[in-house]
């Protein structure tokens, strides 16, 4: 099945530095790559996605990039700002429609 | 919109007692997802009904979970004979359709089996 991996586990920035989390899947068949925002207590909430027909997409602060071909995504937060702090998942949708996340990442915005 | 919600958002329950949790969808969507998410880790996926069928229950870790979605919109997951190890927050997620949408999820209920 998918195996996703996430790092780095735990990133600790200054207030207006950028950000950035790796993700790398295993099934080539993925097709549909989404990051969630967790705050602690917090139901997961999706930030911005990628489809596999895209390389890279951007909303404001938030950009992700797809290497299809090295089965690698990225999360790109610029301008970092304390609300940023949380959790962030990477997911990558496998057979049918499953979701397979990584470990997490913890997002420490020092202001 | 109302969006997903979950009951209860908190169960303890002793080993060995049998647990209900549920799940109401966003109005309209077809797609419906349990997954299991312990402290310090992502998401798991436990299994994906599409309408009232389970599309894929793969990620059902035994025979004592097992979940119903007998009329499309509600779910609920049931536990049977309960272990210390199924203490977890259980996450219910909704989508429009399948295949690449994008799947809201709900508050989670924190089961705590002592």
């Amino acid at each position: 099945g998918e195996n996703v991996e996430q790092h780095p586990s735990t990133l600790s920035v200054q207030e207006g530095d950028s950000a950035v989390i790796k993700c790398t899947y295993s099934d080539s068949a993925s097709n549909y790559f989404p990051w969630y925002k967790q705050e602690l207590g917090k139901r997961p909430q999706l930030i911005i996605d990628i489809r596999s027909n895209v390389g890279e997409k951007k909303d404001q602060r938030i950009a992700v990039t797809l290497n299809k071909t090295a089965k690698h995504f990225s999360l790109h937060i610029t301008e970092t700002q304390p609300e940023d702090s949380a959790v962030y998942f990477c997911g990558a949708e496998t057979s049918g429609s499953r979701l397979t996340f990584g470990e997490g990442t913890q997002l420490t915005v020092n202001p | 919109g109302a969006g997903v919600s979950q009951t209860p958002s908190n169960k303890v329950t002793e080993k060995g007692k049998y647990v209900e949790l549920r799940c109401d969808p966003i109005s309209g969507h077809t797609a419906l997802y349990w997954y299991r998410q312990s402290l310090g880790q992502g998401p798991e996926f436990l299994i994906y009904f599409q309408g009232t069928g389970a599309a894929d229950d793969s990620g059902l870790p035994n025979d004592r979970f097992f979940a119903v979605r007998p009329e499309g919109s509600v779910s609920t997951l049931k536990i049977q004979r309960t272990e210390r190890g199924d203490s977890a927050v259980y996450l219910c997620a909704s989508s429009y359709d399948s295949r690449a949408d994008t799947q809201y999820f709900g508050p989670g209920t924190r089961l705590t089996v002592l």
